[in-house]
C-alpha cells in the first residue's frame, strides 16, 4: 500500500469556522490531488500539486485553498467552513499526471 | 468540465456469472483513462492505466478494452464473486486539460 495518511480522519466543525486537513505521504510522488466525493457525483478534483509550491486549481476550487512547502505534505484549507463542505475529503498521490493515482483513507467533515 | 459517464449505474449479478459495464468519455483529445475498484468503507484502488486505443489490459479475472476514437471502454469480470462486489470508476483525463474527471461509478453487487 502506498504511504499515504491524512489526518484528520474525522471531523465536526461549525459553519463559519476555518479547517485545515492534512495529507502526508511517504512515497515522494510528484503530484498530490485532492478530491471531494458526494452522493451523485463521484469523486470531483479540488486542487492539485505538481511540486513543492505549485498549485493549480480543479474542477469545484471555489471556497478552498491549498499548500505545499513540502514534497510530503499537501494541506487543504476551508477558509471559513459551510454546510455545502460536508463531504467526504480524498487525498491522492502519483507520480505523473497521466499515472496511477493511489488514494489515501478519506476524512469525513461535517460542517454544521 | 468534462462529461464521463459510466453504465449501469448499478449491477446485480449471480456468483459465477459474467458481466461487464461501462465508461463513456469525449472522443477528441484523448490522454489517459484509468479503472479503479472501489471496496465500500477503503478507498479507490487502480485496476488498469489505459493511454492507446486498442488496449486490453487484464489483471486475473478482470479485463478492459479501450476505444478512444469512439469514446468507450469496457470493464469485463468473467465468473463474478462476492470478493468482486464494489463501486468501479473510470476516470478520463484529455490531452488540453491537467486533472482527471472521474465517472459516478457502477456499483457491482454480487450474490453468492
Amino acid at each position: 500500500d502506498a504511504g499515504i495518511t491524512q489526518s484528520p480522519r474525522h471531523k465536526v466543525t461549525e459553519t463559519g469556522t476555518p479547517v485545515t486537513l492534512r495529507c502526508h505521504q511517504t512515497e515522494n510522488h510528484r503530484y498530490m490531488y485532492w478530491y471531494r466525493q458526494d452522493p451523485g457525483h463521484g469523486l470531483r478534483l479540488i486542487h492539485y500539486s505538481y511540486g513543492v509550491k505549485d498549485t493549480d486549481k480543479g474542477e469545484v476550487s471555489d471556497g478552498y485553498s491549498v499548500s505545499r512547502s513540502k514534497t510530503e505534505d499537501f494541506l487543504l484549507t476551508l477558509e471559513s467552513a459551510t454546510s455545502s463542505q460536508t463531504s467526504v475529503y480524498f487525498c491522492a498521490i502519483s507520480l505523473a499526471d497521466q499515472e496511477t493515482q493511489y488514494f489515501g483513507p478519506g476524512t469525513r467533515l461535517l460542517v454544521l | 468540465i468534462l462529461n464521463v459517464e459510466q453504465s449501469p449505474q448499478s449491477l446485480h449479478v449471480q456468483e459465477g456469472d459474467s458481466t461487464n459495464f461501462t465508461c463513456s468519455f469525449p472522443s477528441s483529445n484523448f490522454y489517459a483513462l484509468h479503472w479503479y475498484r472501489w471496496e465500500t468503507a477503503k478507498s479507490p484502488e487502480a485496476l488498469f492505466v489505459m493511454t492507446l486505443n486498442g488496449d486490453e489490459k487484464k489483471k486475473g479475472r478482470i479485463s478492459a478494452t479501450l476505444n478512444t476514437k469512439e469514446g468507450y471502454s469496457y470493464l469485463y469480470i468473467k465468473g463474478s464473486q462476492p470478493e468482486d462486489s464494489a463501486t468501479y470508476l473510470c476516470a478520463f483525463m484529455s490531452n488540453t486539460g491537467n486533472q482527471f474527471y472521474f465517472g459516478t461509478g457502477t456499483s457491482l453487487t454480487v450474490i453468492p
